[in-house]
């Protein structure tokens, strides 16, 4: 069954360095999201992407945010920045169709960023 | 904010049915109801949803009220690996996680 993949499992960085979080979403999908889960708490919508532009976005997805999709294949999530309190699990997601439809988002296992 | 209230937690004896409730009262007409669960955080697995009617696949089955205002997710055999946070969601465009349900197994 395919799947949503996510590169690095577990990313470490210094305070004030960029990162860069990458996913490969399902082939067939046409909608990207980006959630983040902090050690203990619930997981949170940070972006939604559709047809090579953000759709929305939550309050937590400041300037230091950037989403891209680079190439046919590939979803990025920059931080440009990093502090300590963007450590957390970053999840991408993917789907078939957006807004109000019964297509279900799909999830990857998710990049554990430490920012020290 | 999540539009569901779900209880924090629940046990279930191993073998038995577990049922978890979710109540969604201000559901509108064209929202469907979507149960994930999330292991030890792995990210969050698709398990079923729903828009009216009952529906089941091969994980768990979805009872929708006539109302549509709650919902029970049906896992018909618990296993040990069926321990996990299990959130019921109403989506319109993007899915919002409440805290869920969070299922012990019991062996």
């Amino acid at each position: 069954e395919p799947e949503v993949t996510q590169t690095p499992s577990h990313q470490v960085t210094q305070m004030g360095q960029e990162v860069i979080l990458r996913c490969v979403p399902i082939s067939n999908h046409l909608y990207f999201y980006w959630y983040r889960q902090i050690l203990g708490q619930k997981v949170e919508f940070l972006v939604s992407f559709y047809n090579n532009e953000i759709s929305e976005k939550s309050e937590i997805f400041d300037d230091q945010f950037s989403v891209e999709r680079p190439d046919g294949s590939n979803f990025t999530l920059k931080i440009r920045s990093t502090k300590l309190e963007d450590s957390a699990m970053y999840f991408c997601a993917s789907t078939t169709r957006g807004v109000a439809s019964n297509s279900p988002l799909h999830f990857g296992n998710g990049t554990r960023l430490t920012v020290t | 904010d999540a539009k569901t209230t779900q209880p924090p937690s629940m046990d279930c004896a191993e073998g038995r049915a577990a049922n978890l409730p979710c109540n969604h009262s201000t559901i509108s007409g064209n929202e469907y109801v979507y149960w994930y669960r999330q292991i030890h955080s792995q990210g969050p697995q698709y398990i079923i949803h729903g828009l009216k009617n009952n529906e089941t696949n091969e994980m768990a089955s979805l009872i929708i009220t006539e109302d549509r205002k709650s919902s029970t997710l049906i896992l018909p055999h618990a296993t040990l690996r069926d321990t996990a946070v299990y959130y019921c969601i109403v989506r319109d465009d993007k899915i919002i996680f409440g805290k869920g349900t969070r299922l012990h197994i019991l062996p």
